[in-house]
């Protein structure tokens, strides 16, 4: 696709239960990157994922998170048992390669655990 | 861990007017200092990036001032204009990812 897709754009979940965010990275483009905003906040590196190279997992904040990418494609980001603390907006980001740092975002999920 | 400080967290500025907005990082080895443009729903997008090697670069309204010594770099929006009315966070590279400044509310005012 032309851009970066994200689904859902916005995910309502009770407290407790596991949610799936996914990521449709630009094709071609080999690094995908998941950020988490909080609302008025900066955007936090999650995990970070380049070809078939093992992923740089240093930021996901516990083990209730984890992440999947399937070759150079979809990429997923899953957390299980929701806290209200993970509400925030889960971004995803490719590029073409490492040194590029030119990210292209998608619009991201908005999260809200109730 | 590596850290990009930004200042202000929020600017109001008259239209017509100039925005500044500061980061300062920590370590030397950055060889990548980009800015990016966030609207409210949106995610965030390139504005502008600059290497080390020079010290300023200009892309229409909007310039990059960059100081190695002081380990500062600097966004200049020349005439602002309400629809630059956005969040902007600066950026270092580290490990092959971008750690990003906690970000500039920009407001310009009619």
């Amino acid at each position: 696709g032309a851009g970066v897709s994200q689904s859902p754009s916005n995910k309502v979940t009770e407290k407790g239960k596991d949610v799936e965010l996914r990521c449709d990275p630009i094709s071609g483009h080999t690094a995908l990157y998941w950020y988490r905003q909080r609302l008025g906040q900066g955007l936090e590196f999650l995990i970070y994922f380049q070809g078939n190279s093992a992923p740089d997992k240093s930021g996901l904040p516990s083990d209730r998170f984890s992440a999947e990418r399937t070759g150079e494609s979809v990429s997923t980001l899953t957390i299980q048992r929701t806290q209200q603390e993970d509400s925030a907006v889960y971004l995803c980001a490719s590029s073409s390669d490492r040194v590029s740092y030119g990210y292209t975002f998608g619009s991201g999920t908005r999260l809200t655990v109730v | 861990q590596q850290q990009v400080k930004q200042s202000p967290q929020s600017l109001i500025v008259q239209k017509g007017g100039i925005s500044i907005i500061n980061c300062a990082y920590e370590n030397t080895a950055f060889d990548y200092f980009p800015w990016y443009q966030q609207f409210p729903g949106k995610g965030p997008a390139l504005l502008i990036a600059i290497r080390p090697d020079v010290s300023e670069k200009k892309e229409g309204r909007f310039t990059i001032s960059f100081n190695k010594s002081a380990k500062q770099f600097s966004l200049h929006i020349m005439d602002s204009q309400p629809g630059d009315s956005a969040t902007y966070f600066c950026a270092a590279p580290r490990d092959d990812k971008i750690i990003f400044g906690k970000g500039t509310r920009l407001h310009i005012l009619p």
